[in-house]
């Protein structure tokens, strides 16, 4: 399965501002999945990323809100802009690396996010 | 889309009795279903997975059915431990569809000594 670095672990911030979570895969994969999960909760699917074309965002999240960026295939970032207390979760990305048969869907470490 | 119902929310079990938590999913299309456990401040790591075209897989003490016809599927923990103490997910995905996981609600499972 892949690894996932995701960085940074763990933030404080302060409303108003905009963080943003990276994650590099130590192999190249199509697709980058961003999911919020919020405390106690499941995992929320925020949006799907794929190299050189835009990101499709589920329903409740916007890009304005939560720009991706896919540059190569091995790495993505995912802002949170324009905090407000509301966005206080735990961030992770995820990819698929198996064999494009569904399986490996391994996740990143997560970063736990505070707006104060 | 997919829509995958878990339950129940918690379940306390004494350690070495088994453990089940049932998932249903609404898509018929779906073909692949993972398990995660997530242990608290961790990321979701999979534990057992299961495709289509079987109806049960087992791995030492974790055992996944999966009923086609009924759309449901169901993690089977035996001789549980404190240390299967936990958050566990289930999901359901399409593969190949390039699509992301679905995942149920979660389970917080208890094993008391």
């Amino acid at each position: 399965s892949a690894v996932i670095s995701q960085k940074p672990s763990r933030d404080i911030c302060q409303r108003g501002t905009s963080l943003t979570i990276q994650c590099q895969v130590d192999s190249q994969v199509t697709m980058m999945f961003w999911y919020r999960q919020q405390p106690g909760q499941s995992l929320t699917l925020i949006a799907t990323a794929n190299q050189g074309s835009e990101a499709t965002y589920e329903s409740g999240f916007v890009i304005d809100k939560f720009p991706i960026s896919r540059p190569n295939l091995t790495f993505s970032t995912l802002t949170v802009s324009n905090m407000s207390p509301e966005d206080s979760s735990i961030y992770l990305c995820s990819v698929s690396s198996g064999t494009g048969d569904g399986d490996g869907y391994t996740f990143g470490s997560g970063t736990r996010l505070t707006v104060v | 889309g997919e829509n995958v119902e878990q339950h129940p929310s918690t379940l306390s079990v004494q350690e070495g009795d088994s453990a089940v938590i049932k998932c249903t999913y609404s898509d018929s299309a779906s073909n692949y279903f993972p398990w995660y456990k997530q242990e608290l401040g961790k990321r979701p790591q999979l534990i057992i997975d299961i495709r289509s075209n079987v109806g049960e897989k087992k791995d030492q003490r974790i055992a996944v059915t999966l009923n086609k016809t009924a759309k449901h599927f169901s993690l089977h923990i035996t001789e549980t431990q404190p240390e299967d103490s936990a958050v566990y997910f289930c999901a359901a995905l399409l593969s190949n569809s390039g699509y992301a996981l679905n995942f149920g609600k979660g389970t917080s499972l208890l094993v008391t000594p």
